[in-house]
């Protein structure tokens, strides 16, 4: 059964870059899609971007600047950076794993970590 | 950027209660919309792919519709262990989730 646990610190100030860690058991990172998605105070959701089985990534256009996804194929883990950050990027951010379908050519986010909140302030 | 309009943003439910939300796609997004039940403290749960498909392990009381620009979500047996936030998501150009439909007793 695919595991995914997320880590990092719980507090950054204003303007600095944000760095969570995803630790993923029970399933490669070198197969499928492995994205991180946010939740803000008041339920709104955001896709962030994602890092593909190749090391390919995309991006969400609105973080396109500010954002990188990378991994460590020899850990199994897959990392979240997040430059020049925001009281308004206090959310709690999650990792998931976008699982492909080739029966029904589709994707799915299909497993999900528990979430790490992350607060912004001086 | 493709917008998913999510109605209505929260609900006051009673056990047995026939439940639909919908979402509305600023442009045609295909089938290609999914639908999570999200409780409190936990992390989101897969519940209905490619508007209509039922993930594994989802009890057919949940079911989805819908294609284009307009998807439907529906409870018909609402249980007490249902009460979440939903969302729907599209993965037809890049991820966009709605705003959730928050279910209330």
């Amino acid at each position: 059964e695919v595991q995914l646990q997320e880590s990092g610190p719980g507090l950054v100030k204003p303007s600095q870059s944000l760095s969570l860690t995803c630790s993923v058991t029970g399933y490669s990172i070198t197969s499928n899609y492995w994205g991180w998605i946010r939740k803000f105070p008041g339920n709104k959701m955001e896709w962030m971007g994602f890092v593909s089985y190749s090391g390919s990534t995309s991006y969400n256009p609105s973080l396109k600047s500010r954002i990188s996804i990378t991994r460590d194929t020899s850990k199994n883990q897959f990392f979240l950076q997040l430059n020049s950050v925001t009281t308004e990027d206090t959310a709690t951010y999650y990792c998931a794993r976008s699982y492909y379908s080739s029966y029904e050519d589709y994707y799915v986010m299909d497993a999900w970590g528990q979430g790490a909140s992350v607060t912004v302030s001086s | 950027d493709i917008v998913m309009t999510q109605s209505p943003t929260s609900m006051s439910i009673s056990v047995g209660d026939r439940v639909t939300m919908n979402c509305k796609a600023s442009q045609n997004v295909g089938s290609n919309v999914d639908w999570y039940q999200q409780k409190t403290g936990q992390s989101p749960k897969l519940l209905i792919y490619k508007a209509s498909n039922r993930y594994t392990g989802v009890p057919d009381r949940f079911t989805g519709s819908g294609s284009g620009t307009d998807f439907t979500f529906t409870i018909s047996n609402m249980q007490a262990e249902d009460l979440a936030v939903y969302y729907c998501l599209q993965s037809n150009s890049y991820w966009t989730f709605g705003g959730g439909t928050k279910l209330e007793l």
